[in-house]
């Protein structure tokens, strides 16, 4: 069956350290997605790619970066990790094309900067 | 600045009766969208969705209702089951977004056996 997978599923690093989070997804989807979530913020687009060598800053960008390689794998790179950035990243996947956005979400990683 | 709320951070049903989830937008071009579950430790899975030409998609015991006009849509579970209790979210879209969604912060359904 297709799915999508993170790893690590918990991770926990020291202020300054470069930091990624890894996301493959057997769906072949064109369009992946970066996620984390805190508190009273429900989930915050991160970054995101509509195909391979395409990426694109979302709403929390800051901090963050994402390379597209090949269509199974949108990894996150944390390039010097801050305490502000301890919570829970989620990577998603949808299909292209139409308006129904569906996103299939993989499950998590929490990372816990100290 | 919000474009999409949910106002309740949790909500308590007894088991068999209804569970009523609600949802306010304020961005008018948003024209799908979509409802997501979720369990601890797990990711967001799709529940349900509905098209801004629609007011009212059903499947199973979900329904979802929305009404343009008021920018609120709301998330009807019929009966209740305990299996329910998880964290809801509401999510939004439009076709000029290049299919990001905007999420709601979430409210915590937990079903009273």
């Amino acid at each position: 069956d297709a799915e999508i997978t993170q790893s690590p599923r918990h991770k926990i690093t020291e202020t300054g350290r470069q930091v990624t989070l890894a996301c493959h997804q057997t769906w072949n989807h064109n369009n992946m997605f970066w996620y984390r979530q805190d508190l009273g913020h429900g989930l915050r687009l991160i970054h995101y790619s509509y195909g391979v060598q395409d990426t694109n800053k979302g709403e929390v960008s800051d901090g963050y970066s994402v390379s597209r390689s090949n269509t199974e794998d949108l990894p996150l790179t944390l390039e010097s990790a801050a305490s502000s950035q301890t919570s829970v990243y989620f990577c998603a996947s949808s299909a292209s094309g139409g308006p129904a956005s569906t996103q299939y979400f993989g499950p998590g990683t929490r990372l816990t900067v100290l | 600045d919000q474009q999409v709320k949910q106002n309740s951070p949790s909500l308590s049903v007894q088991e068999g009766r209804i569970s009523i989830l609600n949802c306010d937008y304020t961005n008018s071009m948003f024209d799908y969208f979509l409802w997501y579950k979720k369990y601890p430790a797990e990711g967001p899975t799709f529940l349900i969705s509905i098209s801004s030409i629609k007011d009212k998609n059903e499947d199973g015991r979900f329904t979802v209702f929305l009404n343009k006009s008021a920018k609120h849509l709301s998330l009807h579970i019929v009966p209740s089951q305990p299996g329910d209790s998880a964290v809801y979210f509401c999510a939004a879209t439009y076709s000029g977004s290049a299919r990001q969604l905007t999420f709601g912060s979430g409210t915590q359904l937990t079903v009273l056996p």
